[in-house]
């Protein structure tokens, strides 16, 4: 089975400052990794996946995530925040067995300015 | 591509009525989901089809809750008669068909369903 744990309920950052939404993962065999993100009244729209290979990966709108697997964490970062990019982050892992993401609640991120 | 395409995006419905929630997929996606979000359960996956067959229905709620896919260009979810706990916002996201990797999944805008 695959899950995700992402722990923090809000996340709250100064706009301009670094922005990391936490993600830890328990999977079994290779893991599948995807982050989503929902905007305020919005669909969800993909950011990144891992699948295999390098342990950074680089999504949309300037967010990228670090796959550590000692840690077995998928941690979203970014730079430096924007007031746009206050939405819902969505860690969610892939069950190739299903072909299923399965989502959860999300973790909340207001960017103040 | 337009990208997936659903209607209507707002519904506002008396309890025992008939709502119907229509989704157009991404041309070419083989795999078709319905979700839907509310606060206290997040974001759950109701039924999926692959190729227009549906593959697993586990997450529909009830008998009230039915899906179709006449065509690989259309499907509905059916709600009769509605109640107001299936207030919410359903989504439908769709796929390619995962081959050595998964695909991501290409979400609509989501229709606000609110049932009075």
């Amino acid at each position: 089975a695959q899950s995700v744990a992402q722990p923090e309920d809000q996340v709250n950052v100064a706009e301009g400052n670094p922005l990391t939404v936490k993600c830890t993962y328990s999977v079994s065999g290779n893991p599948y990794l995807f982050w989503y993100v929902q905007y305020p009244n919005r669909g969800l729209q993909f950011l990144l996946k891992y699948i295999t290979g390098d342990n950074l990966v680089k999504g949309s709108y300037g967010f990228e995530a670090e796959f550590n697997k000692s840690q077995t964490s998928f941690h979203l970062k970014k730079p430096s925040a924007l007031v746009s990019d206050s939405a819902l982050y969505f860690c969610v892992p892939f069950n190739y067995g299903n072909n299923r993401l399965a989502f959860g609640k999300g973790n909340q991120v207001v960017v103040i300015p | 591509d337009a990208g997936v395409i659903q209607s209507p995006r707002h519904e506002v419905t008396e309890m025992g009525q008939e709502v119907t929630l229509r989704c157009k997929p991404i041309s070419g996606h083989d795999y078709l989901f319905w979700y839907r979000q509310t606060m206290m359960r997040g974001l759950e996956l109701l039924i999926y089809f692959n190729n227009n067959v549906p593959i697993d229905d586990s997450g529909m709620p009830e008998d009230r809750f039915s899906a179709k896919m006449p065509n690989a260009s259309f499907s509905t979810l059916k709600i009769q008669p509605s109640e107001p706990r299936d207030s919410a916002v359903y989504f439908c996201a769709s796929s390619l068909e995962p081959g050595p990797v998964p695909y991501e999944q290409y979400f609509g805008p989501g229709t606000r369903l609110t049932v009075t």
